[in-house]
């Protein structure tokens, strides 16, 4: 069973249009985590969320919207995409705040 | 403000040789944790081995070691008997107590092992 899963892999949108990436953990973590990867393979936080409750909010434009509707979900929505925001997203858990972070395979998004 | 420097954009080893991976770190905190993620060419992340800075001896997993030192800000990784599967992407990371347990992740080092 896969631990921490994100759908869709793939997603290839037009700038304006808003969407959608969704993660999921079965790993009864209470740490989940949203990270930007560029075309540079830069790693960076973007979110994360501690027993539903938002404990990190990177300088991130207000297009992004996590949605955490219980610990094993933290959803990621985003507004009136723009060329910049295509990369590759990751979504992570961990047992706690301290803990090693477990990976879902990302999310590749392609703004046209 | 904290980062994580590695230095080796690309390196490459011959398959069963030893290759070790730099990587130094700033930060004021005196508690912390070390990690080093692989991420091989399927993309995903994986944590190869973490160091938490008040423990003195390095860390080891199977093949994979790290060489600690705290004083230096440094925390390099060395893959001994390097095997075709060890091709990825190397990235190191840093975590403190403060400032929400954020990671930090350096720049990454592509790792080729040559057959």
């Amino acid at each position: 069973d896969t631990a921490v899963s994100q759908t869709p892999k793939y997603l290839v949108t037009q700038m304006g249009n808003d969407k959608s990436i969704k993660c999921e953990q079965n790993l009864g973590h209470d740490t989940m985590y949203w990270y930007k990867q560029d075309s540079k393979k830069f790693l960076k936080i973007m979110f994360s969320y501690n027993n539903k409750e938002l404990i990190i909010n990177e300088t991130v434009p207000n297009r992004f919207s996590p949605k955490s509707p219980d610990k094993a979900h933290l959803n990621l929505h985003i507004n009136s995409l723009e060329l910049g925001d295509s990369a590759v997203y990751f979504c992570a858990s961990s047992q706690d705040r301290l803990g090693e972070q477990y990976f879902g395979p990302g999310t590749r998004l392609t703004v046209t | 403000a904290q980062t994580v420097t590695q230095s080796q954009p690309e390196m490459s080893v011959q398959e069963a040789e030893t290759v070790t991976l730099s990587c130094t770190y700033d930060t004021s905190e005196n508690n912390y944790y070390l990690f080093w993620y692989k991420q091989p060419p399927s993309r995903q992340m994986i944590l190869v081995i973490r160091q938490e800075a008040y423990k003195q001896q390095n860390a080891t997993e199977n093949r994979f070691s790290v060489n600690f030192q705290k004083a230096a800000k440094s925390f390099s990784l060395k893959i001994s008997d390097s095997q075709l599967g060890d091709t990825a992407m190397y990235f190191c990371a840093f975590m403190t107590y403060t400032g929400g347990f954020k990671t930090i992740f350096g720049a990454g080092t592509r790792l080729f092992v040559k057959a």
